[in-house]
C-alpha cells in the first residue's frame, strides 16, 4: 500500500541553524501539507501546497519556514533558523482528493 | 470557545466493549469531518471520513455526524486490545485545499 515517507525520523539542531525536512508523498497524490504536534499538543496546520505554491497558511508559518517541490517526488519544509519553540513533530500529509489526507510518520525536530 | 473540542480521556474499556468517542466543534462552516487514530510516536492514521451530516460504516467502525448540534461520533464495535490509542478528530470547511483543524484526541485503552 503506498504511504508518505518523512526523513529524518530524528533531528536535532541548535538554536539558530537552518533544516530542512524532507516527504516523499503518495505518488499520484496532488495535494501537499506540513502540520507540527508539540509533545502533548494537538496537531496544528501550517501550510497548504497546490499546483506549485502554496494554497493557504497559518499564522505559525512565518518567514522562517518556506516550502518547496524541487522536483516530482519530494516536498521539503526548511525552517531558515530554528528557535526552542519549534521544538515538535513535524508531519507531512499528501492527499488525490483534497479533503482524504493521508499522514507521514513524522520527523521529531530538537531544537537545543 | 475552542473550534474543536475533544475529551482527552483516557478511556479504559474491556474488551469486546461499545466505544464512543466524541468532538464537538463551534464553526458551522465544517463540511468534512475526519476520524485519525494515533499510535504513540506515530504519524495521525486515517479511519473514516465523512461529509455534512450522517453516518458511514467501515467494518466495526461508524462515524455520525449532527450538524444541528454540532457533534460528531466515532463508534467501535466489538473493541480490541490493539484499538488502544489515540484517537482524533479533525474537521475542514470546503477549500481549494483543506485545512484540518484537529481537536486534541481521546487516549482509549482497550484491557483484554
Amino acid at each position: 500500500e503506498p504511504e508518505v515517507t518523512q526523513t529524518p525520523s530524528h533531528q536535532v539542531t541548535q538554536m539558530g541553524q537552518e533544516v530542512i525536512l524532507r516527504c516523499v508523498p503518495i505518488s499520484n497524490h496532488l495535494y501537499f501539507y506540513w502540520y507540527r504536534q508539540i509533545l502533548g499538543q494537538k496537531v496544528e496546520f501550517l501550510v497548504s501546497f497546490y499546483n506549485n505554491e502554496i494554497s493557504e497558511k497559518s499564522e505559525i508559518f512565518d518567514d522562517q519556514f518556506s516550502v518547496e517541490r524541487p522536483d516530482g517526488s519530494n516536498f521539503t519544509l526548511k525552517i531558515r533558523s530554528t528557535k526552542l519553540e519549534d521544538s515538535a513533530m513535524y508531519f507531512c500529509a499528501s492527499s488525490g482528493l483534497p479533503y482524504e489526507q493521508y499522514f507521514g510518520p513524522g520527523t521529531r525536530l530538537t531544537v537545543t | 470557545q475552542k473550534e474543536v473540542e475533544q475529551d482527552p480521556g483516557p478511556l479504559s474499556v474491556p474488551e469486546g466493549a461499545i466505544v464512543s468517542l466524541n468532538c464537538t466543534y463551534s464553526n458551522s462552516a465544517f463540511q468534512y469531518f475526519m476520524w485519525y487514530r494515533q499510535y504513540s510516536r506515530k504519524g495521525p492514521e486515517l479511519l473514516m471520513y465523512t461529509y455534512s451530516s450522517g453516518n458511514k460504516e467501515d467494518g466495526r467502525f461508524t462515524a455520525q455526524v449532527d450538524k444541528s448540534s454540532k457533534y460528531i461520533s466515532l463508534f467501535i464495535r466489538d473493541s480490541q486490545p490493539s484499538d488502544s490509542a489515540t484517537y482524533l478528530c479533525a474537521m475542514s470547511t470546503i477549500k481549494r485545499t483543506y485545512k484540518y483543524i484537529f481537536g486534541t484526541g481521546t487516549r482509549l485503552k482497550v484491557l483484554a
